[in-house]
């Protein structure tokens, strides 16, 4: 079966400061991997996917995600973080299988 | 918006009551889902429909029971429902069951059972 993991609950960084959400995978054959990221009292939205080619995916919003096959990881990344950016961010796989979930917070 | 709307925003409801939630999109997707979202949980994948049949079933209680007349179109039944149900109820559509283009989300219903 196949699943992710966010192994933080939360996150905090600093404004201007790099962000990295992370993520871990279990997912057989050629994974398509997805971050959503849901803003308070609002459904998900879609920030980016990986299917193949290059590892490192970039997408809404200034975020990028690298695909790392060696380490079965697809953390989320930003090179400078906004306040707006605080939100509730999911990893997901192509099936629908979720993970908890990360708490992210930046702080002015 | 984002193409997937979902009615009522928020809703409050005793536990003898009988309500519905809906979910309508014109994305032109095949498959739509209805997901349970509880505070500090993972979100629950409830029911899965493709092309208007059910296609999954996530061992829901029976106080919850779906509807799907039309590929536009999906309901969620509420009876009986235990303050436990209160939660995010988010509805969801892709282009088919492969996942291959991700997922469009509504914003969701906010359940209070009392």
């Amino acid at each position: 079966a196949q699943s992710v993991a966010q192994p933080e609950d939360q996150v905090n960084v600093a404004e201007g400061n790099p962000l990295t959400v992370k993520c871990t995978y279990s997912v057989s054959g050629n994974p398509y991997l997805f971050w959503y990221v849901q803003y308070p009292n609002r459904g998900l939205q879609f920030l980016l996917k990986y299917i193949t080619g290059d590892n490192l995916v970039k997408g809404s919003y200034g975020f990028e995600a690298e695909f790392n096959k060696s380490q079965t990881s697809f953390h989320l990344k930003k090179p400078s973080a906004l306040v707006s950016d605080s939100a509730l961010y999911f990893c997901a796989t192509e099936d629908m299988r979720f993970g908890a979930g990360t708490r992210l917070t930046v702080k002015p | 918006e984002t193409g997937v709307t979902q009615t009522p925003r928020h809703l409050v409801m005793g536990m003898t009551n009988k309500k519905s939630l809906k979910c309508e999109q014109h994305l032109g997707h095949n498959a739509m889902y209805w997901y349970k979202q509880s505070a500090k949980k993972p979100l629950e994948l409830m029911f899965v429909y493709s092309l208007e049949e059910r296609v999954e079933n996530n061992s829901v209680p029976s106080r919850f029971s779906p509807e799907c007349p039309n590929s536009s179109h999906l309901f969620l039944h509420l009876h009986t429902l235990q303050p436990e149900d209160s939660a995010l109820y988010l509805c969801a559509s892709s282009q088919d069951l492969s996942g291959g283009y991700g997922y469009t989300f509504g914003s969701g219903t906010r359940l209070t059972v009392v």
